[in-house]
């Protein structure tokens, strides 16, 4: 079956640490995206990529950095410089920006929790 | 002004009832509009697409009135399975998808 996978599901990181956030999709897709949810809040977007070796910042990169060295695959880094890292982190996929009428696809998200 | 605007909510309703959530963009280049269901703690899902003559999945009708950027969500014989957040999102060409807070729906039995 074709779709996103993002891994893990629950991720628990000590404060000062940098964890990386898994994104793999498999629709052949050009377009992928990083998503925050706070609690209640609305999706918010943190990077995304229109093609391999090309990516850019979306309206609350900092603290984030992200590769594209494959186009299956879009790992998200949280760095130790995001202050508020709890969250609910969604990955998504798109077949390509500049298409009209087509829709994201998600991965079922990562669950991260500072401790 | 928030690019793509919602209904607050939450909207608490009985089974059967008809209930219309409401949605109001502001970058008129905006070309694409789709309207996505988010269950709790869980990644959000297409629900529909909205196209400019308006149309119908069922129990789902979505509109879409360009002149007053304006998007509508109705949902007839509402079931208790209906109960989520309900996400509006638009689309520019060549951008990226702008969500909306979600409206959350509660199907009382």
């Amino acid at each position: 079956d074709g779709g996103i996978t993002q891994s893990p599901k629950y991720l628990f990181r000590k404060e000062g640490q940098n964890v990386t956030l898994s994104c793999e999709q498999n629709l052949n897709h050009d377009a992928m995206y990083w998503y925050r949810q706070d609690p209640g809040q609305g999706l918010r977007l943190i990077y995304y990529s229109q093609i391999v070796n090309d990516f850019q910042k979306g309206d609350i990169a900092e603290g984030y950095s992200v590769s594209r060295e494959k186009k299956e695959s879009f790992p998200l880094t949280v760095t130790s410089a995001q202050k508020n890292p709890t969250a609910f982190y969604l990955c998504a996929s798109s077949i390509d920006l500049r298409r009209k009428n087509t829709e994201a696809f998600f991965g079922q998200g990562t669950r991260l929790t500072v401790v | 002004r928030k690019e793509v605007e919602q209904d607050p909510g939450p909207f608490n309703v009985p089974e059967g009832a008809t209930v219309a959530f409401n949605c109001t963009y502001s970058n008129s280049a905006s070309q694409s509009f789709f309207w996505y269901r988010q269950d709790c703690r869980k990644e959000p899902k297409l629900l529909m697409s909205v196209y400019s003559s308006g149309n119908e999945d069922g129990r789902f009708t979505a509109q879409l009135n360009r002149a007053s950027q304006y998007i509508s969500l109705l949902i007839r014989d509402s079931k208790l399975s209906d109960s989520a957040t309900y996400l509006c999102v638009v689309k520019t060409l060549g951008q990226n998808f702008v969500f909306g807070p979600g409206t959350r729906l509660s199907v009382l039995p």
